[in-house]
Order: structure tokens, then sequence, then C-alpha cells
């Protein structure tokens, strides 16, 4: 199965600092999808297709990568945004989930 | 809009079996299938295995054989995971939620509440 690994594992950011969260793939997928977690709460979609921001989603968020590196980044970050972000690939089976970047704010 | 609303939590004994149940709103049943998962603090999420909702196929994560079966009940919407032989690896938090697309895409995009198992002797 496709290892995901996602770095950094915590990160504090300031109000309105550019945020950028990573994932690695052991082997080339063909798009990533992202989630976001708040504590308590189930997984919410927050981006797919790697680029596409999933409903609701404000604009300060984007996706970028291809085929083993991804990334999530945050044009300026806010306090709702305090969450576990996570990777996941469906291009092999079984889907697997990155182990999560928790964001906290400074 | 799509909801997924899941059973409570549970406490099983070790050995024992628990059946958790993800009951559809909001569309044809049948329309998406339903993926589970497990989170736990450990090994974070991990991928069990979908059901085909109108054909009753399933697909599992080899890891999740003869831990997990699914099936659904299509007159009640409903999507069922049963666990069995439990031993205190399977306490979690275990999610339900419908796989769709989104262009070319495939997004597991709505999520149940999740359900909470704790396996204790």
């Amino acid at each position: 199965e496709i290892v995901l690994t996602q770095s950094p594992t915590t990160m504090a950011a300031s109000p309105g600092e550019k945020v950028t969260l990573n994932c690695l793939a052991s082997s080339s997928v063909s798009y990533m999808n992202w989630y976001q977690q708040k504590s308590g709460a189930s997984p919410k979609l927050w981006i797919y297709g790697t680029s596409n921001l999933a409903s609701g989603v404000p604009n300060r968020f984007s996706g970028s990568g291809s085929g083993t590196s991804y990334s999530l980044t945050i044009s300026s970050m806010e306090a709702e945004d305090v969450a576990t972000y996570y990777c996941l690939q469906l291009s092999s089976y079984p889907p697997t989930f990155g182990s999560g970047t928790k964001l906290e704010i400074k | 809009q799509v909801q997924l609303q899941q059973s409570g939590a549970e406490l099983a004994k070790p050995g024992s079996s628990v059946k958790i149940s993800c009951k559809a709103s909001g569309y044809t049943f049948t329309s998406y299938y339903i993926s589970w998962i497990k989170q736990t603090t450990g090994q974070g999420l991990e991928y069990i295995g979908y059901i085909n909702t109108g054909s009753g196929g399933t697909n599992y994560n080899e890891k999740f054989k003869g831990k997990a079966t699914l099936t659904v009940d299509k007159s009640s919407s409903t999507a069922f995971m049963q666990l069995s032989s439990l031993t205190p690896d399977d306490s979690a938090v275990y999610y339900c939620a419908s796989i769709t697309t989104e262009g070319d895409y495939y997004v597991m995009d709505a999520w149940g509440q999740g359900a909470s198992v704790t396996v204790s002797s």
C-alpha cells in the first residue's frame, strides 16, 4: 500500500502568516484529497483532486502537487484554521491517509 | 443534502462482536457506495473497506479481512459494519463516509459523526 508521510507533524503559525503543509507519497498518485478535522468532530473534505476547494472552503486555502509530492497552503493564517489536516490518496487500493499535521495558532 | 447518522458508543468485552449502523438520508441510498474508516490516536485514520449499496458487493482492506463485515439494508437506507473477535486494539472511533465523484475525482465527502467502540473486560 502507498504510505503518505505528512510534515511537519505539528506547527504553530501567527495570524496572517503563510502556512504550507506537505504530503509525500511512497509511490506516485494521480491526485490528492485533503481533510480538515477539528477536535471532537468528523473529518471534513477540504481539498479534492489536488487543487479544488470543497464547498465552503475559504479561498485563502490552496492545494498543489503531482506525482509523489503534494501540499496544502494557507495564504494568511486565521484562528478558525486551527485543526489537524490529513491527506488521503484514492489512486491505489486501499486508500491511505497521512498521519496528519496539527496546526495551532501562536 | 447527504447526511449519515451513526449508532451510539459501544462498550464490548474481548472476544465479542459489535455491529455499528450508518443511516443515510437526503439522497437515493443506492447512488453512492459507503466506506468505513477507523481512527485511533496511535494509528491515525485507516481505511477498512467499502460496500456497493446497490449490489451489496464489498471490497476490504486486506488488514481488516476477517475483522470487519460490511452489509446494507436498502429498505432502511442503512449500512452496517460488524466487528468480530474484538481485542483492545479494536478500540477506536469508526466512521462511515459516502463515496462520490467530483468531476474526475473520487471523494469521501459526507461523513457520519463517528461511533466509539471501547473493548475492555
